[in-house]
């Protein structure tokens, strides 16, 4: 059973680095998925961060993708988030999660989808 | 980009009721649409991927449809278990994935 969780600081000061690190158990980050961080802020919606294929390769949603780094330690089975010069609106709860994409129509974009979810840690940008 | 819009934004319904919820896009995305449900406090929970796939182990009570631009997640007998917010999200632009803005569904 593939289990995640999300790792790192609680708060962090603006302009500062964000470091995440999600450590995955029963799959392996070498493997034939992605894995993705999201992030939801207090009382909203969703908002895909990036996703990192099993070479190494890093996709980032284009609002984010100058602040954004996603990379994996395979030694320890885990991927990492690094997202640069904070403000106040990155506040949010941060969740990393394994994505799977398939085929289901030869020769059309794959389907992806998102499952299973660590529990999520709550990041605070503030001074 | 590709925006989602879902309807109602929230909804009091009872046990044993039959709920539907409407995901709609800004302009065709096939079939690349997940169904998520997120109770307090805790992760996302994916449901249903490809419009309509129903993901191991989720009951059968849960049923997703549509295609082109509307879709629906249909709860068709309520438990108590079910109260939580439903989100859709797509993939058909792989570069810019995104979430609709929920759905809250609470106790009538």
């Amino acid at each position: 059973q593939v289990q995640l969780q999300e790792s790192g600081p609680g708060l962090v000061k603006p302009s500062e680095t964000l470091s995440l690190t999600c450590s995955v158990s029963g799959n392996s980050v070498t493997g034939g998925y992605f894995w993705a961080w999201i992030r939801q802020p207090p009382g909203t919606s969703l908002e895909w961060i990036g996703s990192l294929s099993p070479s190494g390769t890093g996709y980032y949603n284009p609002s984010l993708e100058s602040r954004v780094t996603i990379s994996s330690d395979t030694s320890k089975n885990q991927f990492s988030l690094h997202l640069t010069s904070l403000t106040a609106a990155d506040t949010a709860v941060y969740y990393c999660s394994r994505e799977s994409r398939a085929l289901v129509v030869p020769a059309a974009p794959s389907h992806n989808w998102f499952g299973p979810w660590g529990q999520g840690i709550l990041v605070t940008v503030s001074s | 980009d590709i925006q989602m819009t879902q309807s109602p934004s929230s909804l009091s319904a009872s046990v044993g009721d039959s709920v539907t919820i409407t995901c709609r896009a800004t302009q065709s995305i096939a079939r690349y649409l997940n169904w998520y449900q997120q109770k307090p406090g805790k992760a996302p929970k994916l449901l249903i991927y490809s419009a309509s796939t129903l993901q191991s182990g989720v009951p059968s009570r849960f049923s997703g449809s549509g295609s082109g631009t509307d879709f629906t997640l249909t709860i068709s007998s309520l438990q108590p278990e079910d109260y939580a917010t439903y989100y859709c999200q797509q993939s058909y632009s792989t570069a810019r994935i995104t979430f609709g803005p929920g759905t809250k569904v609470d106790i009538k």
